[in-house]
């Protein structure tokens, strides 16, 4: 059964500060993606990490993707406020049966 | 720009009543997923589609049933609800390259 954990579950950060997000799963994957879900709302993509040793950025965000390691992480840079939301990566599954296995989630609050 | 339609947004039904989830996608997607989320936690995988006539159960598929006559549409059927069943459903499809998994705006079903 394919696991996705992430840690930590939650983060409380200050403005400016740098921090990681690591999201380990159980079984082979060489895809895996990153959203950002604001509280009521549905989920916004970030990132989608298709091959071993990848790395996307988007301003204060950067997510890599270590397939040996079976983890990926989302490191944040000079937090913001606007920052603030709860972050899951999702993986699929790798068998051809196009299953998406989230995790748990990161929920981050930036302070002012 | 369309994307992923749900309805309904919110609904509140009694135990043992029955209803259906509607999804409909405009982008001619094959895969097509729904996925539940409790409070605080993270998305659970219900069912998927690979195409019209193709579904199968994802993590957990018990009280629900699916169906999909079409490309555009994947409905959601909640039979015999129940309290357990309160939750966001979250609708979503992806494209055949996998780049991007879209989401539905989500519906808010409460079970008293």
């Amino acid at each position: 059964e394919l696991k996705v954990e992430q840690n930590p579950l939650f983060l409380s950060m200050q403005e400016g500060k740098n921090y990681t997000i690591y999201c380990n799963y159980s079984t082979t994957s060489d895809r895996l993606y990153w959203y950002r879900q604001d509280p009521g709302k549905s989920l916004e993509s970030l990132f989608v990490l298709l091959s071993n040793g990848a790395v996307k950025q988007e301003g204060r965000l950067m997510a890599s993707l270590d397939t040996k390691a079976r983890l990926s992480t989302l490191h944040i840079t000079a937090a913001v406020h606007d920052l603030s939301a709860t972050y899951f990566c999702a993986v699929d599954l790798n068998s051809g049966t196009y299953k998406y296995i989230f995790g748990t989630g990161t929920r981050l609050k930036v302070l002012a | 720009n369309a994307g992923v339609t749900q309805t309904p947004k919110f609904r509140i039904l009694k135990i043992g009543q029955s209803m259906t989830l509607q999804c409909t996608q405009d982008m001619n997607h094959n895969y097509m997923y729904w996925y539940r989320q409790d409070p605080g936690m993270g998305l659970k995988l219900i069912y998927y589609s690979v195409g019209a006539g193709i579904t199968d159960k994802g993590e957990v598929p018990n009280g629900y049933n699916v169906s999909r006559s079409t490309t555009e549409d994947f409905p959601l059927r909640l039979e015999l609800a129940a309290p357990s069943q309160t939750s966001v459903y979250f609708c979503a499809s992806r494209d055949a390259a996998g780049n991007t998994i879209y989401f539905g705006e989500g519906s808010w079903l409460t079970v008293v």
